[in-house]
Formats: structure tokens, sequence, C-alpha cells
């Protein structure tokens, strides 16, 4: 039974399009990510969220925003997609603050 | 501005041997360390990790060295195996941080060769 799960795996889409990534934590975990990995592989924090607060990293375009519906999911919504978005995204989840996050297998989004 | 940068981008070890990947961190405030492993295709999995207050820790065939005073972390391998080729990131929190999230650094391709 996977841990992180995330959806789509694989996403191609046209510039200026909408889109949306699933994430589901089954860990029972109150915190969760996201992540980008760019083309030179560094992976990077791009929002943190738990019931309480949202952290987000001051890099990120607000053409992205996290939604979560409950505590065991958190969409990844990009709005007006750009070239540049194409990436690997990466949905995680940790258990409080100080312990390892667990990640799903990730998303690889080409924007075209 | 990398604050955890792993500066060799790959390790090619003999099987048996011992791999040794470094990283370096700039932000004094950062009090916890992990590695990760990480497959093409799939997300990155947990290794192992330290706390600020130690210097060591130790799992297996797997142990984390760190060194505050020089803000310098390394992960040993050994013996290093086959399965062990991967790309290997080193990753910092810090507890004053709000969201505990993780700085990555840049990775390491590990190749064990039989």
């Amino acid at each position: 039974d996977t841990a992180v799960s995330q959806t789509p795996k694989y996403l191609v889409t046209q510039m200026g399009n909408d889109k949306s990534i699933k994430c589901e934590q089954n860990l029972g975990h109150d915190t969760m990510y996201w992540y980008k990995q760019d083309s030179k592989k560094f992976l990077k924090i791009m929002f943190s969220y738990n019931n309480k607060e949202l952290i987000i990293n001051e890099t990120v375009p607000n053409r992205f925003s996290p939604k979560s519906p409950d505590k065991a999911h958190l969409n990844l919504h990009i709005n007006s997609l750009e070239l540049g978005d194409s990436a690997v995204y990466f949905c995680a989840s940790s258990q409080g603050t100080g312990g390892e996050a667990f990640f799903g297998q990730g998303t690889r989004l080409t924007v075209v | 501005d990398q604050q955890v940068k792993q500066n060799s981008p790959s390790l090619s070890v003999q099987e048996g041997r011992i791999s040794i990947l470094n990283c370096d961190y700039t932000n004094s405030m950062f009090d916890y360390f992990l590695w990760y492993k990480k497959y093409p295709a799939e997300g990155p999995t947990f290794l192992i990790s330290i706390s600020s207050i130690k210097d060591k820790n130790e799992d297996g065939r797997f142990t984390v060295f760190l060194n505050k005073s020089a803000k310098h972390l390394s992960l040993h391998i050994v013996p290093s195996q086959p399965g062990d080729s991967a790309v290997y990131f080193c990753a910092a929190s810090a507890a004053a941080n709000a969201g505990n999230m993780l700085t990555f650094g840049g990775g390491t391709r590990l190749m064990v060769k039989p």
C-alpha cells in the first residue's frame, strides 16, 4: 500500500492551460509538502502545509496554489502554465517537525 | 544561493569498498540533517538522519558523520553494493524555521561497480 501517492505520473499540456496534480498520504501525517525538481535536478521546496498554516516559498509564483480538502490530501493547482514550469513535482509528508519526509513517486510535467 | 552543497556530482566505487559522500552547508541554523536515496523515476527515499547534538549515527552499512564546526557532513556506505547505485541527496532543516521544510543539496550520483 503506497504511503504517499500522486497522480498523474506524467502530464503533458499546452502553455496557458490550468492543471492540477493530486497527492494523498495514508501515513496519518499532519504536514504535507510540494517540492519541485528542476532541469538541473535541484529539489526545492514550494509549500509546507498542515491544518494550521501554509508556508509558501517566496520564490513560487502565485500561479501555483496548494489546496487541501482534508489532512490526507494536498493538491497542487497551476494556472496559466508556462514552459518554465516543466519539471518533476514531488509531494511529501511528515509527522510534526524535525522528522524525515516521505515522498511520492513524482509527477513529470511537460509544458509544450 | 545554495545553503546545502554536494560538490561531487558523481562517484564511482568498486563493490565491497567504502563509498563516502560529502555535503557542506552554510546556514548555522540547520539542526537536523538527512540523507535520501533516489532511483530514476522514483521519489527520494529516506536513508538516515542525524541531529546536531550528535556527531555520528549508524544504521547497518550506513553511517553519517557531522562536523558542526566545519559545517560538513558525510555518508559512509560500507561495504558498497551494486544496489546502492543511485543519486544521493543531502538535506537539512531548522527547527526555528516554520514548516519543517527541507533544503536539499544538488545530489551525488553513486555508481557501484560489480
